[in-house]
């Protein structure tokens, strides 16, 4: 599987756009990128995946550049509960059970 | 919905001790998945379930580690003996299947071994 690299931490005014990069630049045709969080005391919860496309959804957008060697998650609104460890991680195939999850960037979303 | 429910919450034992931890995926969800979190790092799978065949087992501590899920429902994860080592959040996951792009996570087990 591709390895990921992420910033170990990311501070974000309440209300702005949070901007969560990651770099994969071995990732391979047909792997995917995804992306899940983690709020203090809760398990992860899945957020948005893609393979080459941008994508969007009601909680964040995902833009993966064209070669495809770095990606960035998008909150476009930050909230305080959006304070979580953001996992991007790359997967072989496009379904999750094969999520090998690195230490992630800690989001700390100010007031 | 319910969401994963996980058994205990928390837990303290000695170490050489035994200690069991018990999952209740989402209703009709096939996969399940039993991963560890260390303080600081992302979830490491331990097994994954397909019904109740354990699909990968490749990071599964086997000569301490146990896990069954009978019936494809619920499963238990076992530690016989514990050590230090093993103090961490022990997470529960299930998807509808293995070709589901989405994981719902329980909040976790947190295992203290003294």
């Amino acid at each position: 599987d591709a390895k990921t690299t992420q910033p170990p931490s990311m501070d974000c005014a309440e209300g702005r756009a949070a901007n969560l990069p990651c770099n994969h630049s071995t990732i391979s045709g047909n792997e995917y990128v995804y992306w899940y969080r983690q709020i203090h005391s809760q398990g992860p919860q899945y957020i948005i995946h893609g393979l080459k496309n941008n994508e969007t959804n009601e909680m964040a957008s995902l833009i993966i550049t064209e070669d495809r060697k770095s990606s960035t998650l998008i909150l476009p609104h930050a909230t305080l509960r959006d304070t979580a460890v953001y996992y991007c991680i790359v997967t072989p195939s496009g379904s999750a059970r094969q999520l090998t999850f690195g230490s992630g960037t800690q989001l700390t979303v100010l007031p | 919905e319910a969401g994963v429910v996980q058994s205990p919450r928390y837990k303290i034992i000695e170490k050489k001790q035994p200690v069991a931890f018990w999952c209740n995926p989402i209703s009709g969800h096939n996969t399940l998945y039993w991963y560890l979190q260390n303080l600081g790092q992302g979830p490491e799978l331990l097994i994954r379930y397909e019904n109740e065949e354990a699909v990968d087992d490749s990071q599964l501590p086997k000569d301490r580690f146990s896990a069954e899920r009978l019936k494809g429902v619920d499963s238990t994860l076992k530690i016989q003996p514990a050590e230090l080592g093993d103090s961490a959040v022990y997470l529960c996951a299930s998807s509808l299947d293995d070709s589901s792009y989405e994981q719902y996570f329980g909040p976790g087990t947190r295992l203290t071994v003294t």
